[in-house]
C-alpha cells in the first residue's frame, strides 16, 4: 500500500461545478500536510497547506481529518484555468527530506 | 527571478553512459532536493541536501550520486545510465524549517 493514496481520476467536470478531491495516508505520525498543484509538463507549485482546522483561499477549501487519515480539496466555481493534476502531499516528522507525495489527481475543467 | 533553474531540459542516453543534472537556486535556501517522477508513482525523493556540506539519501537513491557544490548548487550525478532511470527530474528548494517547496522546470531523460 503505498503511504499516499490519490484516486488518479481524471476528473471531468464543467466550468461552474464544485469538485471534491481526497486523499489517504498511512503513517499516523504525520505532522503536516499540503497540496500542490502540477501543469501538465510543467513543475509542481504548492497550492496550500492544510489546517486542522480547515483551511480557505478563495474557491478553495482544504481540510484534514486526522482520525481518519485523510486531506480533503474542495474547489468551488470551477474555471478552465482549474484544469491540472493535484498532488497530496505529506510530511512525515516535520523535516524538509520527509515529503511525501501521492500520485496525483487530474481535473479537466471543461466549457 | 529565476528562482530554481535545472539544465539540461532534455537529454537522451544510451545504457552505460554517464551525465549530471545540473540545478542552481539564487533564493539563499539551505535546503536541496532532487525527485523523479514516474507515471503513476508520484514524485519520489532520490537525494536531499539540509545544508550545504550534507547530503542525505531519499527513498529511491541506487545509481545516482550528489554534490552540493556550495549553498547555490545541488547536481546530480548518473554514472551508468539504465532504462529504469527514464524519468522525469525534478531539483526543488526550500528555506530552513519552511516545507514549502520551490520546483525547477524539469529534466526529461531517456535511456534507451
Amino acid at each position: 500500500r503505498k503511504e499516499v493514496e490519490q484516486d488518479p481520476g481524471p476528473f471531468n467536470v464543467p466550468e461552474g461545478a464544485t469538485v471534491a478531491f481526497n486523499c489517504t495516508y498511512s503513517n499516523s505520525a504525520s505532522q503536516s500536510f499540503f497540496w500542490y498543484r502540477q501543469d501538465c509538463r510543467k513543475e509542481p507549485k504548492l497550492l496550500m497547506s492544510v489546517y486542522s482546522s480547515g483551511n480557505e483561499d478563495g474557491r478553495f477549501t482544504a481540510q484534514l481529518n486526522r482520525a481518519s487519515q485523510y486531506i480533503s480539496l474542495l474547489i468551488r466555481d470551477s474555471k478552465l484555468s482549474d484544469s491540472a493534476t493535484y498532488l497530496c502531499v505529506v510530511n512525515r516528522n516535520n523535516q524538509g527530506g520527509k515529503l511525501i507525495f501521492g500520485q496525483g489527481t487530474e481535473l479537466s475543467v471543461k466549457p | 527571478n529565476a528562482g530554481v533553474t535545472q539544465t539540461p531540459k532534455f537529454q537522451v542516453l544510451k545504457t552505460g553512459q554517464s551525465m549530471t543534472l545540473q540545478c542552481a537556486q539564487d533564493m539563499n535556501h539551505n535546503s536541496m532536493y532532487w525527485y523523479r517522477q514516474d507515471p503513476g508513482m508520484g514524485l519520489r525523493l532520490i537525494y536531499y541536501s539540509a545544508s550545504e556540506g550534507t547530503t542525505d539519501k531519499g527513498e529511491v537513491p541506487n545509481g545516482y550520486n550528489v554534490s552540493r557544490l556550495n549553498k547555490r548548487e545541488f547536481s546530480l550525478r548518473l554514472e551508468s545510465a539504465a532504462p529504469s532511470q527514464t524519468s522525469v527530474y525534478f531539483c526543488a528548494s526550500s528555506d530552513t524549517g519552511d516545507e514549502k517547496l520551490f520546483f525547477g522546470s524539469g529534466t526529461q531523460l531517456s535511456v534507451l
